[in-house]
């Protein structure tokens, strides 16, 4: 069975600094690896999205991501936190052998960043 | 192009009651999954449906159940509803089952049971 953990709760950090969002994964086979953001009362909004290829990933909103196979983490990063950026983050993965279009997410991460 | 388009957008029911929630996805997508998503369990997959066929189901009792329409609009229902069951209830769209396929969520539906 495939399995995401985001090992945060709540991550704060000050407008201007960097950001990590941390996410490790485990999947039989390659795995496909997303984030997704929800704001309050909203849906989640896609992120980015990495399936093969350069391990950085660069997606919307400045945000770009590692993957890491050898320490199966697929860690979320943004060069400077904006205030508006403060929402719930969550990773997700899909498995090559999981059937269909299944994405298992992990628990979510809070981003506070404070003015 | 108009996003994945979740009604109700909020719901109370009373205990022991049904309720019907509708999903209508982005144009031309034709995969459709259902997420319920509460504070303490996070997001969890309910079931998942292309070209009208549930493809996949998640760990949640048999009063969980949904539908694809031939237009890709999707339905799910619970029955006999318990006060467990008040939660986000979240709809993505995709263009196909692929497991590189982005999933578009809509608005969701907050359901209360009371």
């Amino acid at each position: 069975a495939q399995s995401v953990a985001q090992p945060e709760d709540q991550v704060n950090v000050a407008e201007g600094n960097p950001l990590t969002v941390k996410c490790t994964y485990s999947v039989s086979g390659n795995p496909y690896l997303f984030w997704y953001v929800q704001y309050p009362n909203r849906g989640l909004q896609f992120l980015l999205k990495y399936i093969t290829g350069d391990n950085l990933v660069k997606g919307s909103y400045g945000f770009e991501a590692e993957f890491n196979k050898s320490q199966t983490s697929f860690h979320l990063k943004k060069p400077s936190a904006l205030v508006s950026d403060s929402a719930l983050y969550f990773c997700a993965v899909r498995g090559v052998n999981s059937g269909y279009s299944t994405l298992t997410f992990g628990k979510g991460t809070m981003l506070l960043v404070s003015p | 192009k108009a996003g994945v388009t979740q009604t109700p957008r909020y719901l109370i029911k009373t205990r022991g009651q049904q309720v019907t929630l509708s999903c209508s996805p982005i144009s031309g997508h034709r995969s459709v999954s259902w997420y319920q998503q509460t504070p303490g369990q996070g997001l969890q997959f309910l079931f998942e449906y292309f070209s009208e066929t549930q493809r996949n189901k998640g760990n949640f009792p048999g009063r969980f159940s949904g539908r694809q329409f031939s237009n890709s609009r999707s339905e799910m229902n619970v029955s006999t509803l318990e006060l467990g069951d008040s939660a986000l209830y979240l709809c993505a769209s995709s263009l196909g089952p692929g497991q590189g396929a982005k999933a578009f969520f809509g608005q969701g539906t907050r359901l209360t049971v009371v």
